[in-house]
């Protein structure tokens, strides 16, 4: 079956520092791959995410490149700030319309 | 822009009391998904609706039910409810076309205590 794993959490930085959270997957074919966060309290919102190997998503200075040939989709800030303190899941979809799949989580803490 | 909508957002019932959660999703989303998140874990896949047509199912107890109705909204019931279900529970929603076509738009989630 599918399934995500994170790298286990939780990750504490100082403000500006470089974030790398890893994730990878096992999946059949060519499934969609996303990043979720979430802030203390509230739902889940979309980060970013890409449908096909090699693509990049970026948004908010994070990025994520799709490795079909190391079933990976790593998360990457060059610089986090304290508002980026939150929950980070990775996810897959493995066709349009199907459910999410969702990874363990990791807990980011960024101190000022 | 609209976003997904549930209620109610809190909740606290007492063991083997009945619950029904809402879920109104964004104008022309047609799919609906549930999930439950027990506390400090992943989000796991209920339910999820296409056209008012159940159109896959997970981690879901016989306790519980859910339909979608004409008008897209979606309903989560849960009966004989037990100390375990304490959970936040989510619905998303997913467009019928365009660029957004994969994604899942979640709601703020209602979150249920069983006491």
């Amino acid at each position: 079956g599918n399934s995500v794993t994170q790298m286990e959490g939780p990750v504490t930085l100082s403000e500006e520092a470089f974030l790398t959270i890893n994730c990878t997957y096992t999946a059949t074919g060519y499934p969609s791959l996303f990043w979720y966060v979430q802030y203390p309290g509230e739902g889940l919102q979309l980060l970013l995410k890409a449908t096909k190997a090699d693509d990049k998503g970026s948004n908010k200075g994070f990025e994520a490149t799709y490795r079909k040939e190391t079933t990976s989709f790593h998360l990457e800030k060059g610089s986090v700030q304290v508002s980026d303190s939150a929950v980070y899941f990775c996810a897959l979809s493995p066709r349009a319309n199907s459910k999410l799949t969702f990874g363990k989580g990791i807990t980011l803490s960024v101190r000022p | 822009a609209a976003g997904v909508i549930q209620s109610p957002r809190h909740l606290i019932k007492e063991k083997r009391e009945t619950a029904t959660l809402k879920c109104y999703p964004i104008p022309r989303h047609d799919t609906v998904y549930w999930y439950q998140q027990g506390p400090g874990q992943d989000p796991q896949f209920l339910i999820s609706f296409y056209e008012k047509m159940q159109s896959d199912n997970g981690c879901i107890p016989d306790r519980f039910s859910a339909q979608q109705f004409s008008d897209y909204h979606s309903e989560l019931n849960m009966s004989s409810l037990e100390l375990g279900d304490s959970a936040l529970y989510f619905c998303a929603s997913r467009p019928t076309s365009g660029i957004s076509y994969n994604e899942q738009f979640f709601g703020p989630g209602t979150r249920l205590t069983v006491l």
